[in-house]
């Protein structure tokens, strides 16, 4: 079974601008949750979707959304770029929502903010 | 609110020893999950061992074992005889039928030739 892709995996944006993620979940998988992980603030839960619904969400700026299509894969949109958005984006995916299903990560997507 | 704490940023383990990272966590739910992971150098996030709350025996994964105390909260993560591919950041997380998943900050592995 393939696993949780994420594409791109590198991007460079300059500030203002806005950036589009994409994570395809393990086949089977309808919960898929994002994650930002910098040096400085660890790995910190964005969003969490589950059956094109957003489940839950952390605390970050209304500049970061999400959504989930009916094929389960879910985009994120970051926009207004700042140079604190720099970082390692994770996607995981699991069966279901329930603390029960494990999350299977993606390899990131590394974005870079000039 | 939820709370993980892994209160070792980073550990240094002989080849073929043992080492235990630590965790301790904090939640109000009754039902909540317990996760390892482990991240290598190259970012990706690697699934080591689960364990449920409603579990009574400890998880065990191959050369991983979870020493779940539920009392005390903690969940620390056993290495068993050591390798050096197992050189990497380990994170513990939690996981609620209510709530989001919350990670600890990590711990840093490093193992010694």
């Amino acid at each position: 079974k393939a696993g949780v892709t994420q594409t791109p995996r590198y991007l460079i944006k300059t500030r203002g601008q806005q950036v589009t993620l994409s994570c395809s979940p393990i086949s089977g998988h309808r919960s898929v949750s994002w994650y930002q992980q910098t040096p400085g603030q660890g790995l910190q839960f964005l969003f969490e979707y589950f059956s094109e619904t957003q489940r839950n969400k952390g605390n970050f700026p209304g500049r970061f959304s999400g959504r989930q299509f009916s094929n389960s894969r879910s985009e994120m949109n970051v926009s207004t770029l700042e140079l604190g958005d720099s970082a390692l984006y994770l996607c995981a995916s699991s069966f279901r929502d329930r603390s029960t299903d494990t999350q299977y990560f993606g390899p990131g997507t590394r974005l870079t903010v000039l | 609110a939820q709370k993980i704490t892994q209160t070792q940023p980073g550990m240094f383990v002989q080849e073929k020893e043992a080492v235990t990272l630590d965790c301790t966590y904090d939640t109000s739910d009754q039902s909540y999950g317990l996760f390892w992971y482990k991240q290598p150098s190259s970012g990706e996030m690697i699934f080591l061992i689960y364990q449920g709350s409603y579990d009574e025996q400890n998880a065990t994964e191959g050369r991983y074992s979870l020493n779940f105390q539920k009392a005390r909260k903690s969940a620390n993560l056993v290495i068993s005889a050591s390798q050096l591919g197992d050189s990497a950041m380990y994170f513990c997380a939690m996981k609620t039928n209510a709530g989001k998943s919350t990670f600890g900050d990590g711990t840093t592995l490093t193992v010694k030739p």
